[in-house]
């Protein structure tokens, strides 16, 4: 079936742009997860969504970014006037609920902010 | 969470069994050990987990020591896909809505 998948595959933005990335899960998929990798490190959780439960955004590092999962399916990550530092390649992953471990990734948005 | 060592990188002969460690010695009762694999420039993919019984797949198998203190993953016959970074991570069951990969150990195997 159909994995995650996840646009655009690139961006290339300016300092101070706004950027959308998209994700959509694998139908079926409850939970669905953020997270960043900037290069050549590990993954950084951003947040998560879990049916119409209140999201967990604990790891936002800034009120830049935010997030919003609409009629329980596709997700989008907004981030506003992206700074250089926001550059990394942004995953998606979704996941059954009782099977948070075995979360299903996307192939990712590699952001590049000049 | 219990902090994970693992070496940097590894090779491992094409056909071989690659056997990756990891060492988690601070681990508590209820934490499970997770693998995870990331090649290159795909989202990383679940591959096996276990709490301490040792634990087979379709992908690899997870042997943990009996103090639980370290715990390997294992490629039965290694191929050239399978190099990639390998994660281990260990979590309570009930926080793994949100994990963090370390650096992991790279795999290379060769022909």
């Amino acid at each position: 079936g159909a994995g995650v998948s996840q646009s655009p595959s690139n961006k290339v933005t300016e300092k101070g742009k706004d950027v959308e990335l998209r994700c959509d899960p694998i139908s079926g998929h409850t939970a669905l997860y953020w997270y960043r990798q900037s290069l050549g490190q590990g993954l950084e959780f951003l947040i998560y969504f879990q049916g119409n439960s209140a999201p967990d955004k604990s790891g936002l590092p800034s009120d830049r970014f935010s997030a919003e999962r609409t009629g329980g399916s596709v997700s989008t990550l907004t981030i506003q006037r992206t700074q250089q530092e926001d550059s990394a390649v942004y995953l998606c992953a979704s996941s059954l609920v009782n099977r948070a471990y075995e979360q299903y990734f996307g192939p990712g948005t590699r952001l590049t902010v000049t | 969470d219990a902090k994970t060592t693992q070496p940097t990188s590894m090779d491992c002969a094409e056909g071989r069994a690659a056997n990756l460690p990891c060492n988690h010695s601070t681990i508590s009762g209820n934490e499970y050990v997770y693998w995870y694999r990331q090649i290159h420039s795909q989202g990383p993919q679940y591959i096996i987990h276990g709490l301490k019984n040792n634990e087979t797949n379709e992908m690899a198998s997870l042997i943990i020591t009996e103090d639980r203190k370290s715990s390997t993953l294992i490629l039965p016959h290694a191929t050239l896909r399978d190099t990639a970074v390998y994660y281990c991570i260990v979590r309570v069951a009930e926080n793994f809505n949100k994990f963090y990969f370390g650096s992991g150990t790279k795999l290379n195997v060769k022909p």
